[in-house]
């Protein structure tokens, strides 16, 4: 039973560039919630998505969006990439939206230069 | 608004002794508090939850975490480190908003045993 994957694993993007990062969830799980790991710093929710619409928002500009699909898999996607952009970006699944256990991915490096 | 804080950027402990990882939390109600570690190009693993109960949660890999209410702190704990836990800690609270939930992580605490 594969875990949550996400593609790519490393990304390296210039600023102004957009970026599609994606993400399937554990089988069974049908909530995705993205986060954003600066260097040093904790996890910070970004937003979730829960049969096919964004549920929960966290505090960041509407340069990140997302979406997902009816197999319950996600992208995110950040327009008019910044230098502090750059960030592990994790993605989580769970059983159901009121499920407390989390299941993250490996997450995607990206760096914007 | 509901966060947790982890005061130790990092904590250093040879293996064989016990290891205390802190965490004080900031929750209006009942706490769900939550502890996960990050290996070095690895996403999350969850390790253990409290929620309501006994104040002493045992989770995986021999580490347990204790939850004390006068003090709002749940520290992590385990009774001898081994070299394999050194890594990234954090602590984490649920906030939960018409039926869905998210967690609030602390900054971290690397964690370094050494042989």
């Amino acid at each position: 039973d594969a875990g949550v994957t996400q593609s790519p694993t490393h990304l390296i993007k210039t600023r102004g560039q957009q970026v599609t990062l994606r993400c399937s969830p554990k089988s069974g799980h049908d909530t995705v919630s993205w986060y954003q790991q600066a260097l040093g710093q904790g996890p910070q929710f970004i937003f979730q998505y829960y049969e096919e619409e964004e549920r929960q928002r966290g505090n960041f500009p509407d340069r990140f969006s997302g979406h997902q699909f009816p197999n319950y898999s996600s992208e995110l996607n950040v327009n008019a990439l910044l230098l502090g952009d750059s960030a592990l970006y994790l993605c989580a699944s769970s059983l159901d939206r009121g499920s407390e256990k989390l299941f993250f991915g490996s997450g995607t490096q990206l760096s914007v230069l | 608004a509901q966060s947790v804080a982890q005061p130790e950027d990092q904590v250093n402990v040879a293996e064989g002794n016990p290891l205390t990882v802190k965490c004080t939390y900031s929750v209006s109600g009942n706490p769900y508090l939550f502890w996960y570690v990050q290996y070095p190009n690895r996403g999350l693993q969850f390790l253990l939850k409290y929620i309501t109960g006994d104040n002493l949660v045992k989770g995986s890999y021999g580490f347990e975490a204790e939850f004390n209410k006068s003090q709002t702190s749940f520290h992590l704990k385990k009774p001898s480190a081994l070299v394999s836990d050194s890594a990234l800690y954090f602590c984490a609270v649920r906030v939960r908003r018409a039926g869905f939930q998210k967690l609030v992580f602390g900054t971290g605490t690397r964690l370094l045993v050494s042989p």
